[in-house]
């Protein structure tokens, strides 16, 4: 079974703050890791995904298999990033297997 | 199509009516996924299509719940006898095939089909 926590519904950043939106998994294989973030009043899309490594409008993710975790990081909090934040992750071994989402966090930077 | 279409955006329903949401995935797509997103529940995975294997339908709540995929290409969610606890946004999803080689298991979402059960 593969299981994705984000223990905070609601996140409140002032602008310029660094920001860390948790996410915690459980899954038994070699997992992949995503983060996917709906912007208010638009479609869910990818934000970043584990493999890449890479930095998506300042967010960086680090996968952490000993903790299970994939928090997501930004050291500058900027007021366009309020949105909805989910965390997902899908196994690697499988051909074709479902992407387990979390509950999400909302996140909010006030100016 | 360009991106992932879903219809209608916004369905109104009496509790005990039958409800379809359609899925236009994007041309060449063969993984359909259907999801639920609730007001604090997050998104909760419904169903799951690859090309010709048989479906994935451990996440349909319920037997009211079926969803079919013609040609593979076009899916359509079928809710039965609606309940007010249906009520939600309906999110399909697809992606390309070769997840294992590219390790690109990126989903690709429409602006989904928000039903309310009166």
């Amino acid at each position: 079974a593969q299981r994705v926590t984000q223990p905070e519904k609601l996140l409140s950043v002032f602008k310029g703050a660094p920001v860390e939106l948790k996410c915690n998994y459980s899954y038994s294989g070699s997992p992949e890791l995503f983060w996917y973030v709906q912007y208010s009043r638009q479609r869910l899309q990818l934000l970043l995904r584990h493999i890449s490594r890479e930095s998506i409008k300042g967010f960086t993710a680090d996968l952490n298999k000993g903790e299970t975790s994939f928090h997501l990081k930004k050291p500058f909090a900027q007021e366009e990033d309020s949105a909805m934040y989910y965390c997902a992750l899908s196994g690697r071994e499988t051909s074709g297997s479902r992407l387990t989402f979390g509950e999400g966090t909302q996140l909010t930077v006030n100016p | 199509g360009a991106g992932v279409s879903q219809s209608p955006s916004n369905k109104v329903t009496e509790k005990g009516k039958d409800v379809e949401l359609r899925c236009d995935p994007i041309s060449g797509h063969t993984a359909l996924y259907w999801y639920r997103q609730s007001l604090g529940q997050g998104l909760e995975f419904l169903i799951y299509f690859q090309g010709n294997s048989a479906p994935d339908k451990s996440g349909l709540p319920s037997d009211r719940f079926s969803a079919e995929r013609t040609g593979g290409s076009v899916s359509t969610l079928t809710i039965q006898r609606t309940q007010q606890e249906d009520s939600a946004v309906y999110l399909c999803a697809s992606r390309p095939r070769d997840r294992l080689r590219t390790g690109a298991n990126v989903l690709t979402f429409g602006a989904g089909s928000r039903l309310t059960v009166l």
